[in-house]
This record gives C-alpha cells, sequence and structure tokens, in this order.
C-alpha cells in the first residue's frame, strides 16, 4: 500500500490560516485521486471534513465551515487542506486518505496546535 | 440518525482470535450503496484501515493484514463483524466501525473500542 506523508506537527495562531500538507509516494499521480480530510479530537472517532479532486468536483462534510478547504499542489504530488481564521477548537489531529484499487489509504496525521 | 456502536471482548490474549461486532441502527445495512468498514488505532498513533464489506457483499481488505482478517454481516441483525486471528500486542488499538458511501467520504463512525493483547 502507498504511503501518505503528513507532518507530524503544525501550529499556528488563533484567526491566521493553517496549512496541512499530504504527500503522495512519486508513483501515485495527485490530480488522479480525491483527497479526503478527516478531523480527530482526543477521545473521539474522526469527523469527515471535505473532499477535493480539483475546483469543480470537491465537497464539504455536513456542517463543516466553510472556513476548510481543500487544494492540491500537483507540482508536489501534495493534497492540501487549508484553515482559515483559526479557532482554539481546530486544535485536533488530521488526516488525509486516499482511495485507491479497494483499498482506503490514511495518513500518519498532523497534529496541529492553535497556539 | 444513523449509529455504529462496536461490542467485543476488551482484552485478548496473545495468538487468539480477536472478534467484534458492529451493530447498525437507523437504517438497514443491506439497502444502499456503502462500505461497512473496520478501521483502527493503536494507542497515540494514527488511522489504519483494516477492510470492508461492500452492501453487495465483496470483500476488501488491507494487504498487510489480510492474511489473518475476515469481515462478515449478518443482515438479520443488522450487524457487520471482524474476526483478526493470531494477534499479538501489536494489534492493541482501538478499533472503529464506519460506514462510507460510494462517494467515499466515511460519514458515520462507531466511538470506537479498545482492545488490548495482553497475557
Amino acid at each position: 500500500q502507498p504511503v501518505l506523508t503528513q507532518p507530524p506537527s503544525s501550529s499556528a495562531s488563533p484567526g491566521e490560516s493553517a496549512r496541512l500538507t499530504c504527500t503522495l509516494p512519486s508513483d501515485i499521480n495527485v490530480g488522479s485521486y480525491n483527497i479526503y480530510w478527516y478531523q480527530q479530537k482526543p477521545g473521539s472517532p474522526p469527523r469527515y471534513l471535505l473532499y477535493y479532486y480539483s475546483d469543480s468536483d470537491k465537497g464539504q462534510g455536513s456542517g463543516v465551515p466553510s472556513r476548510f478547504s481543500g487544494s492540491k499542489d500537483a507540482s508536489a504530488n501534495t493534497g492540501i487542506l487549508l484553515i482559515s481564521g483559526l479557532q482554539s477548537e481546530d486544535e485536533a489531529d488530521y488526516y488525509c486518505m486516499i482511495w485507491p484499487s479497494n483499498a482506503w489509504v490514511f495518513g500518519g496525521g498532523t497534529k496541529l496546535t492553535v497556539l | 440518525q444513523v449509529q455504529l456502536q462496536e461490542s467485543g471482548p476488551g482484552l485478548v490474549k496473545p495468538s487468539q482470535t480477536l472478534s467484534l461486532t458492529c451493530t447498525v441502527s437507523g437504517g438497514s445495512i443491506s439497502s444502499g450503496d456503502y462500505y461497512w468498514s473496520w478501521i483502527r488505532q493503536p494507542p497515540g498513533k494514527g488511522l489504519e484501515w483494516i477492510g470492508y464489506i461492500y452492501y453487495s457483499g465483496s470483500t476488501y481488505y488491507n494487504p498487510s493484514l489480510k492474511s489473518r482478517v475476515t469481515i462478515s454481516v449478518d443482515t438479520s441483525k443488522n450487524q457487520f463483524s471482524l474476526k483478526l486471528s493470531s494477534v499479538t500486542a501489536a494489534d492493541t488499538a482501538v478499533y472503529y466501525c464506519a460506514r462510507a458511501p460510494a462517494t467515499g467520504d466515511i460519514d458515520y463512525w462507531g466511538q470506537g473500542t479498545l482492545v488490548t493483547v495482553s497475557s
């Protein structure tokens, strides 16, 4: 199974933006996959945030604020979760996921700290 | 509102088989285009997909666990189950059951159940 690489940690201040990345291995083209993003807070199951394929093919989870958005950087073969207007409640672990060939693959997760 | 609830032993001995059941309420497990899945999370670590069963009955497993995993469904009880054989301490984790439509977004999760492998 492929390995999705996420930085172990990231931090930003309230009101700022956080850019979380999910890098695919070089033999898998980020342009070919939906990138799904999940948020997990301590003691709770993950919560679906959104998926991003392209600007014309994307979706937001139920009740997820529009300040959570997705994008891709094809040159870096990376999926991106952008959280704007950070709030203290956004402090959590964030996981990316892809769905190649009848298998789900998760990234290792990024712990976002809101300073 | 769909709800999923995991149940099963919280302690399993090494080399034995871990067995968990997920009871689905608020919707029929046999209706609709859904993937019924098991995902686990070792303490302090990330998520690992174990496998899923499609509403048609087809099963797909993580290649790294495939030789030890069986996922089955009991439509009469609106449940699906996980069996993981020959467990070791490395299988200690919170086990989640979850549902995803064909669009791939995992929209409903159980609360998770901690299974510890220890003698």
